[in-house]
């Protein structure tokens, strides 16, 4: 069974510093995609990032990147300068048929 | 453009009492459908997924049931309502055609109290 740990309930980070959210999961699959979803105080899902497993390349966006490392089975999200409006929380997720199965989160708060 | 509406954004209901939450999808056709049930301060757990109209998978046996009348509504239902269906809880939906990934989208969620 896929499983997708994160190990790190809650983080905090200073604004315009940089964190990393960690992320593991375990699966016998060899494609697969995987993301992070952000959830802020108005509890809105929002797909932060994406990254299929064959690409080797992490994924980036603006801010925002991964360190896929599949060997390892880690998934973990870099955010960089972070900003008051990056506090949420963070999940990670892994996609199986045609679903999503989750982390349980990661508390973010930057501060000012 | 697509968008997701979930009804209503805040309900108390008393223990025993039936439940309806309702979701809508508008700019497709023909997605998957998800409900998710989320406790306080916790992730999110799949309590059901829909390929089509009437095409109901369960993930968690449960007080909870959901119907696909038409091809963008999903429907949360309960007869009899428990404590412990308290909660937060978020319809998604996702593309078919032209994905090779299940990117899925959220609705603004319900919150849910059963007292």
């Amino acid at each position: 069974a896929q499983t997708v740990t994160q190990s790190q309930p809650e983080m905090s980070v200073q604004e315009a510093e940089t964190v990393t959210l960690s992320c593991t999961y375990d699966t016998s699959e060899s494609n697969y995609y995987l993301f992070w979803y952000k959830q802020p105080p108005s509890r809105q899902m929002i797909l932060v990032i994406r990254q299929e497993a064959y690409k080797q390349q992490n994924a980036t966006e603006n801010r925002f990147s991964v360190n896929f490392q599949k060997a390892a089975k880690s998934f973990s999200l870099k955010i960089s300068d972070s900003q008051l409006g990056d506090t949420a929380m963070y999940f990670c997720a892994f996609e199986r048929g045609n679903k999503l199965v989750f982390g349980a989160g990661t508390i973010l708060r930057v501060k000012s | 453009s697509q968008t997701i509406h979930q009804w209503p954004a805040t309900l108390v209901q008393p223990v025993g009492s039936p439940l309806s939450l309702e979701c809508t999808v508008e700019g497709t056709s023909n997605p998957n459908l998800y409900w998710y049930r989320q406790a306080a301060g916790r992730g999110l757990q799949l309590l059901f997924y829909s390929v089509g109209i009437g095409q109901i998978s369960s993930e968690v046996p449960q007080n909870l049931s959901a119907s696909r009348p038409q091809d963008r509504q999903f429907i949360l239902s309960s007869k009899k309502l428990l404590l412990s269906d308290s909660g937060f809880y978020l319809c998604a939906w996702s593309a078919k055609a032209g994905k090779t990934y299940n990117e899925q989208f959220f609705g603004p969620g319900t919150r849910l109290t059963v007292l």
